[in-house]
């Protein structure tokens, strides 16, 4: 059963950093492309950022190009987001999510973790 | 960026009925196109890919139709886990987007 627990979400200060760590179970994880997604308090879903399963292509959404980065560790079976320079407006629960194939393109959302919160304010 | 729109962005339905749901992209995006279900205070689950292919283990009731900019989520026979929030979602290029939600809530 594939089984994705995010964890490192808390309370920053803005322009604080924190790395988010997801680690996934159930499924040989370097053959598939892995994904972040956020919600904001009462908002909608917004993707964040992508890595391909050999995590040689990254992609990101512009509100987060140059301050947050993508990587993964294939051997730990686990995916990171560090976040750098936050700002209040990145106040959300942040998902990963695992994808259909190991490439970064044409590749959907097939199953989501339970998110962790992350608050940025002074 | 390609922008998606829902629409309705809420709608009232009773047990048993039949919804459809609307969503339009900016631009063309083939039928890559995927349907999220997210209930309050959960994480979201993933329904449909390829704007008309149901995930593994989703049940029937749901269906997806479209292709190009127009496309539609029709959930049949309406049930009280089915009251919940649905996205629409683009994966034709990046960065990815989603649509603002379709809350269905019950009458």
């Amino acid at each position: 059963e594939v089984h994705l627990l995010e964890s490192g979400g808390g309370l920053v200060q803005p322009g604080g950093s924190l790395r988010l760590s997801c680690a996934a179970s159930g499924f040989t994880f370097s053959s598939y492309a892995m994904t972040w997604v956020r919600q904001a308090p009462g908002k909608g879903l917004e993707w964040v950022s992508g890595i391909s399963g050999s995590g040689g292509g990254t992609y990101y959404a512009d509100s987060v190009k140059g301050r947050f980065t993508i990587t993964r560790d294939n051997s730990k079976s686990t995916l990171y987001l560090q976040m750098n320079s936050l700002r209040a407006e990145d106040t959300a629960i942040y998902y990963c999510a695992k994808l259909s194939s190991t490439g970064g393109w044409y590749t959907y959302f097939v199953y989501w973790g339970q998110g962790t919160l992350v608050t940025v304010s002074s | 960026d390609i922008q998606m729109t829902q629409s309705p962005s809420s709608l009232s339905a009773s047990v048993g009925d039949r919804v459809t749901i609307t969503c339009r992209a900016s631009q063309g995006i083939s039928n890559y196109l995927a349907w999220v279900q997210q209930k309050p205070g959960k994480a979201p689950k993933s329904l449909i890919y390829a704007a008309s292919s149901l995930q593994s283990g989703v049940p029937s009731k749901f269906s997806g139709s479209g292709s190009g900019a127009d496309f539609t989520l029709t959930i049949t026979s309406l049930q009280p886990e089915d009251f919940a929030t649905y996205y629409c979602q683009q994966y034709d290029s990046y960065p990815w987007t989603f649509g603002q939600g379709t809350k269905v809530e019950v009458k």
